[in-house]
């Protein structure tokens, strides 16, 4: 049963406190991202990696942090900098060689502050 | 700077009705314009696609009608059903080899009986 499996469901934060949010894929996708959704903003792209061991900035990095060690694993740290954190966090993957490339979304992870 | 515009934010539309959702692009290099559908909780999921060779594609009761001279593209769906209610979001990106995403801000569609 391939997929993308993001965990846990739901996150919970304190301040200053650094949290790490799980993304796994086993669809054999080259390419990854993370994206943040607000009500009323849509998907805003946070990072993304098209190979192991490389990542690009998104549109609103700033207060995460990446890796990419593994082709099938890309986790989100939302670190103490990011100021608003609260937002469902989807993380979705792709397959480069395709000509009619297609993003898979995972269930997202929905992240709050306490 | 938005790079896709989506219209309306919120659509409520009867039973049976068609329901037609917009968006406009500035970027003249995209070349692949997607949309996606997300039920409440859950992470989208593409719903159908074109790219700008064709000015229509149609798969069931879904159709993406695309202007390109107006850099305009927009969902129709026919016949619409209560299961249809949902969140529909438009994107663009470029030719392979660049495939990051901009979406739309999206669209909440509600079907009423």
């Amino acid at each position: 049963d391939g997929g993308i499996t993001q965990s846990p469901k739901y996150l919970f934060r304190k301040e200053g406190q650094n949290v790490t949010l799980s993304c796994e894929q086993n669809l054999n996708h080259d390419a990854m991202y993370w994206y943040r959704q607000d009500p009323g903003q849509g998907l805003r792209l946070i990072y993304y990696s098209q190979i192991v061991n490389d990542f690009q900035k998104g549109d609103i990095a700033e207060g995460y942090s990446v890796s990419r060690e593994k082709k099938e694993s890309f986790p989100l740290t939302v670190t103490s900098a990011q100021k608003n954190p609260t937002a469902f966090y989807l993380c979705a993957s792709t397959l480069r060689e395709r000509e009619l490339e297609t993003q898979y979304f995972g269930p997202g992870t929905r992240l709050l502050v306490l | 700077q938005q790079q896709v515009k989506q219209s309306p934010q919120s659509l409520i539309v009867q039973k049976g009705g068609i329901s037609i959702i917009n968006c406009a692009y500035e970027n003249t290099a995209f070349d692949y314009f997607p949309w996606y559908q997300q039920f409440p909780g859950k992470g989208p999921a593409l719903l159908i696609a074109i790219r700008p060779d064709v000015s229509e594609k149609k798969e069931g009761r879904f159709t993406i009608s695309f202007n390109k001279s107006a850099k305009q593209f927009s969902l129709h769906i026919m016949d619409s059903q209560p299961g249809d209610s949902a969140t529909y979001f438009c994107a663009a990106s470029m030719r392979p080899g660049n495939e990051k995403l901009t979406f739309g801000t999206g669209t909440r569609l509600t079907i009423i009986p």
